[in-house]
């Protein structure tokens, strides 16, 4: 069975740090990965993609990297803001039997101190 | 431009009772997904809808049914609601051409009691 680990779990760091959240999974014939925010009691919202052929995706703040060969990806966020504070997901879609479906980790709780 | 919509957001039903959750889509996509999301657990594929007029098991199926109305809607039915299904229902889509990525809805909250 595909795994998705996030560590830490949860996470508290001064608001202005940089900082990075780590996914690893177990099976490297991915197809792509996503890095989604979810807020308290909302939904999840899309951050970045990063196709299997890739190896760093750029939006704003937020730089997600790839390696297949390590099974890891990152997630840094600069200078972070208290607005910053949510569930951070990591999913990785498989591309083994032709299901393309996404295996989610179990996230990282980030919380950003004034 | 509302995307991903579910209905409703909050919902308690009592051990036997039965209930539907709706999914609609305004982004074309054409394919849908239903997870739900536990503590400690994650999100967990129900069932998915790969296009219209098709639907498969995912990690989760028992004791739930869905129905593909048309390529906007998905639904996802409790037939005899029981306190194991307690959860926050996610309901997603996908536009499965060169880049796969899902877009999610806000949730149903659902307490069985």
């Amino acid at each position: 069975k595909q795994e998705v680990t996030q560590i830490p779990a949860a996470l508290s760091v001064p608001e202005g740090e940089n900082l990075v959240l780590n996914c690893s999974f177990t099976d490297s014939a991915i197809y792509n990965l996503q890095w989604f925010r979810q807020d308290p009691g909302k939904g999840l919202t899309s951050l970045l993609l990063i196709q299997s052929s890739q190896r760093e995706q750029t939006s704003g703040r937020l730089n997600a990297s790839l390696d297949k060969s390590s099974g890891r990806s990152t997630l840094y966020i600069a200078a972070s803001q208290p607005g910053d504070s949510a569930t951070y997901l990591c999913a990785v879609r498989y591309s083994g039997a032709g299901s393309y479906q996404l295996t989610f980790g179990k996230g990282t709780k980030l919380s950003v101190i004034p | 431009n509302a995307g991903v919509t579910q209905t409703p957001k909050f919902q308690v039903l009592k051990t036997g009772q039965s209930m539907t959750l709706q999914c609609a889509q305004d982004m074309n996509h054409n394919s849908m997904y239903w997870y739900r999301q536990d503590p400690g657990m994650g999100l967990r594929l129900i069932y998915y809808s790969a296009s219209e007029g098709t639907t498969d098991k995912g990690e989760v199926p028992n004791g739930y049914n869905v129905s593909r109305l048309n390529k906007r809607e998905f639904s996802l039915r409790l037939e005899s609601a029981a306190p194991s299904q307690t959860s926050v229902y996610f309901c997603a889509t996908e536009l499965r051409t060169l880049y796969y990525e899902a877009f999610f809805g806000q949730g149903t909250r659902l307490t069985v009691v």
